[in-house]
């Protein structure tokens, strides 16, 4: 069975500063991982995603992360911190084929002081 | 289009009340989805329609029932619902390649 584990229930950082999200996961093939973020109330929006091929990708609002297989890790990185990126995060593993369930880890709420 | 829309955003019922969630994609993905999500929890898996068939049912009670009319349309109907089922309900959608898409949700108040 397919699981995701987001160690860190909070976080608090300081605008500006560097912020690293982590996720762990558990999947018995090749997975596909997502990160996607949640504003208060509204729906989820993809931050990233990794399907294969180069390890670090990019993802939108200076958002980073990188894929490690060794340490089924998939964590979530920006090097500096806007006060607007207070939310909650998402890490998730699937199949990308049609229909294919997707796994959410627990959440991690991001705060972030002025 | 890159959208999963999502109508009604804010629906408010009785627990006598029969009500449908609607939900839209016109990206021509072929699998859909309903996930209910309580406050402060990540999103829960209802149920997944591939190629306008149930495919997974996550042992959801019968007053929840989805139906796919078509391959651009998803809904969901709420019966005898009990204030417990209020949540945020989204849609999804996938295609193999490209990713889930969300809908913004629709919050459920059970009355």
């Amino acid at each position: 069975a397919q699981s995701v584990t987001q160690p860190d229930i909070h976080i608090t950082v300081s605008e500006g500063a560097s912020l690293e999200l982590r996720c762990n996961y558990s999947y018995g093939a090749t997975p596909y991982l997502f990160w996607y973020v949640q504003s208060p109330g509204q729906g989820l929006q993809l931050l990233l995603k990794y399907f294969s091929g180069d390890t670090l990708v990019q993802g939108i609002k200076g958002f980073e992360a990188e894929f490690k297989r060794s340490q089924s890790s998939f964590n979530l990185r920006k090097p500096s911190v806007h006060w607007s990126d207070a939310a909650e995060y998402f890490c998730a593993v699937g199949a990308n084929n049609a229909g294919n369930m997707l796994t959410f880890g627990g959440g991690t709420r991001l705060m972030v002081k002025p | 289009d890159t959208e999963v829309t999502q109508t009604p955003k804010h629906l408010v019922m009785g627990m006598t009340n029969k009500k449908s969630l609607k939900c839209e994609q016109h990206m021509g993905h072929r699998a859909m989805y309903w996930y209910k999500q309580k406050a402060k929890k990540p999103p829960e898996l209802m149920f997944v329609y591939s190629y306008e068939k149930l495919s997974i049912n996550e042992s959801v009670p019968s007053r929840f029932s989805p139906e796919c009319p078509n391959s651009s349309l998803l809904n969901l109907h709420l019966h005898a619902l009990q204030p417990e089922d209020s949540a945020l309900y989204l849609c999804a959608s996938n295609q193999g390649g490209y990713g889930y898409t969300f809908g913004s949700g629709t919050r459920l108040t059970v009355v």
